[in-house]
């Protein structure tokens, strides 16, 4: 069974560019779960959706961060305009319901902003 | 916001040791979960003891959880090599859902 996948796996960009990040979770998995990760840090939870819902978007900022999870399935992460401090690893996670379940985590997105 | 914390920060120890990572947390969790990342992997799940019990086996790993400490540890036996990685304790509150992680231990396995 294929994992979470993400893509791409590497960006670099010019701050004030846009980019977007790419998740397929595990098929079947309701909860899709995307954190950014500083160097040296633990995944902190930008967005949480349980199907297409975004039920927990408190972390993420909105003001030029957003996020789409068409037909509950894949979602995209975008952020624009990009500043230098975004620089850091993005990582997907899905699960198979809203419970005491693990999260599966894709291999991230690594992100620099120069 | 990071739920919670970790200690040591980094534990540097030799093949066939034992490894004792810490975790502590603030709020009332519903679980606490283990995860291992090294460069090669990503994040993967090692463990998962529920608010309810106390302590928890798989293979090599033990780990433990005291509920009126807010406070887990992950125990790794006869430690290996390929245990090198970064280990972080997650927690999952009453109400589910969002997973908090916490800054992680940095272990590295001299052969």
């Amino acid at each position: 069974e294929a994992g979470v996948v993400q893509s791409p796996r590497y960006k670099i960009i010019e701050k004030k560019q846009p980019v977007a990040f790419w998740c397929n979770p595990i098929s079947g998995h309701n909860t899709l779960y995307w954190y950014r990760q500083n160097l040296g840090q633990g995944p902190e939870l930008l967005i949480r959706y349980e199907n297409e819902e975004a039920v927990d978007d408190s972390q993420l900022p909105k003001d030029r961060f957003s996020a789409e999870r068409l037909k509950g399935v894949d979602s995209t992460l975008k952020i624009q305009p990009a500043e230098l401090g975004d620089s850091a690893v993005y990582l997907c996670a899905s699960s198979s319901e809203l419970g005491a379940t693990e999260a599966f985590f894709g291999q991230g997105t690594r992100l620099t902003v120069v | 916001s990071q739920q919670g914390e970790e200690d040591p920060q980094a534990l540097s120890i030799q093949e066939g040791e034992n490894a004792t990572m810490n975790c502590s947390y603030k709020t009332s969790i519903n679980n606490l979960q283990w995860y291992r990342q090294n460069s090669g992997r990503g994040l993967v799940h090692l463990i998962l003891i529920r608010s309810n019990e106390r302590e928890k086996h798989s293979g090599r790993l033990r780990v433990t959880l005291d509920t009126s400490k807010k406070s887990s540890s992950l125990l790794i036996t006869a430690s290996r090599a390929a245990d090198t990685a970064s280990y972080f304790c997650a927690t999952q509150g009453t109400s589910y859902g969002k997973l908090t992680f916490g800054q992680g231990t940095i272990l590295t396995v001299h052969p």
